[in-house]
């Protein structure tokens, strides 16, 4: 069993939905969450960040734990062409440096 | 303010060469880290290096991989004898300080082994 489990996807939606991005993991030791986009040949961009359980928002975007349940999710709302990435789910321990990354979800958003 | 810099952006090597992969932090950045992605899979960690230390190779196959982070330069990745099962994207993050701090990734280093 892989420690960060991500459906990869691919997820298309048409302009202007709600999209739901979610992550599971094993490792109860995580305390950090983040969430990075990465477009197609590019190196991967820091959206989001949290820290232990709750919610965080950010413009159009929400990034939500459930360390109960290890669970994490990223929530766009009115989604753009522009959002269309890998969005990639990492965690890490209280160390912090090495990071464990999502196999990353494919999203298209449809003008 | 430059990002982090990583050349080549591709590189092919046959079989039994051996591959250079640069990496030249941000700006006042003294941490780096390599990751290794492949296809459909997320990023791996390699290694995380200060300036003249590695601070944690464990993500590092035991042979033919080596890392350094010398005082003045870049940070190299070096793969001896390359396999077909070394291709994939190699990408280097850097981060102001140790602990949990944000890593800026570069664009990758895209190595092809014939």
């Amino acid at each position: 069993q892989k420690e960060v489990e991500q459906d990869p996807g691919p997820l298309s939606v048409p302009e202007g939905a709600i999209v739901s991005l979610n992550c599971t993991y094993s490792n109860s030791a995580f305390q950090y969450f983040m969430w990075y986009r990465q477009y197609s040949r590019k190196g991967p961009e820091l959206l989001m960040y949290t820290y232990s359980s709750g919610n965080k928002e950010d413009g159009r975007f929400t990034a939500q734990v459930d360390k109960s349940s290890k669970y994490i999710s990223l929530f766009i709302r009115d989604s753009q062409p522009s959002d269309s990435a890998t969005y990639l789910c990492a965690m890490s321990d209280t160390g912090g440096f090495k990071t464990i990354f999502g196999a990353g979800t494919r999203l298209f958003v449809k003008a | 303010n430059a990002g982090v810099m990583q050349n080549p952006r591709h590189l092919v090597r046959r079989r039994g060469q051996e591959a250079r992969l640069r990496c030249s932090p941000m700006k006042g950045h003294s941490h780096v880290y390599w990751y290794r992605q492949l296809p459909e899979e997320g990023l791996k960690f390699m290694v995380y290096l200060q300036k003249e230390n590695i601070i944690d190779e464990s993500g590092m196959p035991k042979e033919r991989f080596s890392a350094e982070f010398p005082k003045e330069g870049p940070s190299i990745l070096r793969i001896q004898q390359v396999v077909r099962g070394d291709s994939a994207a190699y990408f280097c993050a850097s981060s102001r300080k140790q602990g949990l701090d944000e890593q800026f990734f570069g664009p990758g280093t895209r190595l092809t082994v014939l």
